[in-house]
């Protein structure tokens, strides 16, 4: 069975900077998809990237990136110029390509942001 | 588009007393799930339905939660009877499947806040 992990359980950074979020996940399968959500704490899951296992190239969405390293089976978010609207909860999710249409969740991770 | 509608937004009842939430997918999504959230268990699947059958029902805690979907376009989560230990939110999620691959994310509602007292 699949499994996501999110190490980190809660992070903070100043106003601008930068912060990476980690996730690394567990597969047998070769083909998949991997999203990061967004909850602010208006509490909607607001799906902020994703990335399909079989491009090489990191997804990007404006301030948003990832780092897809699929031989380690890692997945981190990189949020550059922090604002003060990206303090929110963040979940990395996995979706197999075929099979059921469930997505696994990690635990989250609570990014705080510093004025 | 309207996006995933959920109702109640909000939930206050006495311990005991059935609670009915319910869900209206986005049109021509075929996948439906609910989930609950605490701070204790993070984000847990309860249940999920494709083209309104239920799929995997795993993660229904107990025979006091069911689920339906009657249609393309309803559903509903019913706890009978309600404990505080049900207190959280629930969420509703759809999701489609165009040409067979999964690469659409899930679509969230807004979540029903769910007090038990």
């Amino acid at each position: 069975a699949q499994t996501v992990t999110q190490s980190q359980p809660e992070m903070s950074v100043q106003e601008a900077e930068t912060v990476t979020l980690s996730c690394t996940y567990d597969t047998s399968e070769s083909d998949y998809y991997l999203f990061w959500y967004k909850q602010p704490p208006s509490r909607q899951m607001i799906l902020v990237i994703r990335q399909e296992a079989y491009k090489q190239q990191n997804a990007t969405e404006n301030r948003f990136s990832v780092n897809f390293q699929k031989a380690a089976k890692s997945f981190s978010l990189k949020i550059s110029d922090s604002q003060l609207g990206d303090a929110a909860m963040y979940f990395c999710a996995y979706r197999s390509v075929l099979g059921d249409d469930k997505i696994i969740f990690g635990k989250g991770t609570r990014l705080h942001i510093l004025p | 588009d309207a996006g995933v509608i959920q109702s109640p937004r909000h939930e206050v009842t006495e311990m005991g007393q059935e609670v009915t939430l319910r869900c209206k997918p986005i049109s021509g999504h075929n996948s439906l799930f609910w989930y609950r959230q605490t701070m204790m268990r993070g984000l847990e699947l309860l249940i999920y339905f494709n083209n309104n059958v239920p799929i995997d029902d795993s993660g229904m805690p107990e025979d006091r939660f069911s689920a339906k979907m009657p249609n393309a376009s309803f559903s509903t989560l019913k706890i009978q009877p309600s404990e505080p230990r049900d207190s959280a939110v629930y969420f509703c999620a759809s999701s489609s499947r165009p040409g067979g691959y999964s690469n659409q994310p899930q679509h969230f509602g807004d979540g029903t806040r769910l007090s038990i007292l």
